[in-house]
């Protein structure tokens, strides 16, 4: 079965570290990746997507993201973090092809502390 | 542009009413989707539609209907309001080519009691 799995549901760093945040999918086919982000009472935001090619791709708002297909996993990175990243994040993935129906991950909240 | 336009932003049901969520979208996507979002279980796809006159149900349809009856809009209909539909409901569109960037409407925030 398809699936996302974002193992983290909250993580609190502090500004200026480091952050990772972790997805794993299960898909049959070959997959189109993406990571969204969701401020609270907004809509997501599209961050980055993968869909074929080198598999470190760069999105926005200083936001990286690993494909490691012997891993199934989509990594989000970020060298240093800002108060105003606080919010949630949303792995998704997606059909090549076909009606690119997503399946999201349940999510990962990050806090920033000052 | 104005994007995805959904309407309304909050709304209070009592059990076994009915209303329907509008969703609007002016930049010529065939592809609009219906989601809802619940606390910890991320986005799940109520009903999809790939152009005016076609649609097709998600994960979790039961409860709802839908109609696309032209490109910019696609509707969703709640007939017997039950506890069990209080969420966020997303509604997003893409086009049909490209890059399968989805563009998401700010959602609308149902309550039933």
């Amino acid at each position: 079965a398809q699936s996302v799995t974002q193992p983290d549901i909250h993580i609190t760093v502090s500004e200026g570290a480091s952050l990772e945040l972790r997805c794993n999918y299960s898909y049959g086919a070959t997959p189109y990746l993406f990571w969204y982000v969701q401020s609270p009472g907004q809509g997501l935001q599209l961050l980055l997507k993968y869909f074929s090619g080198d598999t470190l791709v760069q999105g926005i708002k200083g936001f990286e993201a690993e494909f490691k297909r012997s891993q199934s996993s989509f990594n989000l990175r970020k060298p240093s973090v800002h108060w105003s990243d606080a919010a949630e994040y949303f792995c998704a993935v997606g059909a090549v092809g076909g009606y690119n129906k997503l399946i999201f991950g349940a999510g990962t909240r990050l806090a920033v502390h000052p | 542009n104005a994007g995805v336009t959904q309407t309304p932003k909050f709304r209070i049901l009592k059990i076994g009413q009915s209303m329907t969520l509008q969703c609007t979208q002016d930049m010529n996507h065939n592809y609009m989707y219906w989601y809802r979002q619940d606390p910890g279980m991320g986005l799940k796809l109520i009903y999809y539609s790939v152009g005016a006159g076609i649609t097709d149900k998600g994960e979790v349809p039961n409860g709802y209907n839908v109609s696309r009856s032209t490109t910019e809009d696609f509707p969703l209909r709640l007939e017997l309001a039950a506890p069990s539909q209080t969420s966020v409901y997303f509604c997003a569109s893409r086009a049909a080519q490209g890059n399968y960037g989805y563009t998401f409407g700010s959602g609308t925030r149902l309550t039933v009691v």
